[in-house]
């Protein structure tokens, strides 16, 4: 069963003090992994996009990563402004000819940062 | 760029009552809509796609008849809840993509979100 797992489901960090989030995935064919941020009461907000193995994308202090089983989240010395929940989602190779909109979620993961 | 507004941003109904909820693309034309529904702690479920001028596709397991989609311009759809029941209350967010070239690998612009409380 195609399923994405993100660790871990909060985390608290102090201002500047750098850290990982996890994004495991089985899925039967990997087409993309986006990375989304939300804020509470919010809708998500695009950060990335996926496409490989190997593969690595940066955005300020958001750098993320992809293997073939996972993809990681690298917070660069974090402000409180990055406090948010980060969601992770997959699009699979079976969904050819389905919906576009049907990627799979995890739940996310929840960032504080404390200043 | 790429920006998509959600109305409104929260309502409370009574149960039985029916309830719109607007997504609009502003700055781009979407030919393609989503509509998703959120619970706390849990991952974002896709309820249906919307595309212009033709019926909305349904997930498994969502009622095409309380969960009434149109999606009647390139910038507007519009999703009723019809017949509101407590257990409808959720977090409903649409999204849409602005690639108009269908890239399949798109990735996809959230509205804010509609938070639905049925009393």
């Amino acid at each position: 069963e195609d399923q994405v797992t993100q660790s871990p489901e909060a985390l608290r960090l102090q201002e500047g003090e750098s850290s990982s989030l996890n994004c495991s995935y089985t899925v039967s064919g990997l087409r993309g992994l986006f990375w989304y941020r939300q804020d509470p009461g919010k809708g998500p907000e695009f950060l990335f996009t996926l496409y490989s193995a190997g593969e690595e994308k940066e955005k300020e202090r958001l750098k993320a990563t992809l293997t073939k089983k996972e993809s990681f989240l690298h917070i660069t010395a974090p402000k409180p402004e990055d406090s948010a929940t980060y969601l992770c989602a997959v699009q699979a190779r079976w969904n050819y000819g389905g919906s576009q909109g049907n990627l799979i979620f995890g739940k996310g993961t929840k960032l504080s940062v404390k200043p | 760029g790429a920006v998509v507004s959600q109305h409104p941003s929260r309502v409370i109904c009574k149960s039985g009552t029916s309830v719109k909820i607007e997504c609009r693309s502003l700055d781009f034309q979407a030919t393609t809509m989503f509509w998703y529904r959120q619970f706390p702690k849990k991952s974002l479920m896709l309820m249906a796609t919307s595309n212009e001028g033709s019926k909305a596709t349904y997930e498994q397991g969502v009622e095409k008849d309380k969960f009434l989609i149109n999606h009647a311009s390139l910038t507007l759809s519009t999703l009723t809840v019809t017949s509101a029941h407590p257990e409808d209350s959720s977090f409903y967010i649409c999204s849409a993509i602005s690639d108009s070239k269908g890239s399949y690998n798109s990735p996809l612009h959230f509205g804010n979100g509609t938070r639905l409380t049925v009393t």
